[in-house]
């Protein structure tokens, strides 16, 4: 079974600075989808940015962009110019493409706090 | 607003009641996902319906069932409550199954055993 780990429980950064979330998971699937969603304190997860792993592009959504790589089965989570809104914790989460039978697998989470 | 609706969106209820809570999906979406959350844990899978069969099972306890309505909305029924059941329960639906752009999530069902 995939399983995803989070080894930052928590972290902070200032205001305006850039955080790294690192993210590792284990598969046995050359082809798969990988996830960051946000959940800030009004409890809404929110999908943060997608990957396929068959794509080598690592994919950006304005501040956040994603280091993907492959051969290490890592997939971390990268915030610049970081926003008070930023707070919030944050689940990598991995899906087979075959999906009917493997939802989404979610890591423990970060715990991300934006400092002023 | 996300589109999946979930009620009530907190609940308090004693030990060894039973409870159900709704969730009505995205318009167009067929496929429903319940999430349990526990403090300070990530989302556990419970359960998976696609068009009003069960498609998934997770690790989802005896005590807990589910069903999803032809009108695609879905229920989960959590009977002979634990204090331990307390939890964030999360809805989530995407179009297809193994649709793989991501879920849509509710906003949770906040449950509360005393």
């Amino acid at each position: 079974a995939q399983t995803v780990t989070q080894s930052q429980p928590e972290m902070s950064v200032q205001e305006a600075e850039t955080v790294t979330l690192s993210c590792t998971y284990d598969t046995s699937e050359s082809n798969y989808y990988l996830f960051w969603y946000k959940q800030p304190p009004s409890r809404q997860m929110i999908l943060v940015i997608r990957q396929e792993a068959y794509k080598q592009q690592n994919a950006t959504e304005n501040r956040f962009s994603v280091n993907f790589q492959k051969a290490a089965k890592s997939f971390s989570l990268k915030i610049s110019d970081s926003q008070l809104g930023d707070t919030a914790m944050y689940f990598c989460a991995f899906m087979s493409p075959r999906g009917g039978n493997t939802p989404l697998v979610f890591g423990k989470g970060t715990r991300l706090s934006v400092i002023a | 607003d996300s589109g999946v609706t979930q009620t009530p969106k907190h609940l308090i209820t004693a030990t060894g009641q039973r409870v159900t809570l709704r969730c009505s999906p995205r318009s167009g979406d067929l496929s429903v996902y319940w999430y349990q959350q526990s403090l300070d844990q990530g989302l556990q899978f419970l359960i998976q319906y696609y068009n009003g069969e069960e498609r998934a099972k997770g690790n989802i306890l005896e005590r807990f069932s589910a069903q999803q309505f032809p009108d695609l909305h879905s229920e989960l029924n959590l009977s002979s409550l634990e204090l331990g059941d307390s939890a964030l329960y999360f809805c989530a639906s995407s179009v297809a199954v193994g649709q793989n752009y991501g879920y849509t999530f509710g906003s949770g069902t906040r449950l509360t055993v005393v």
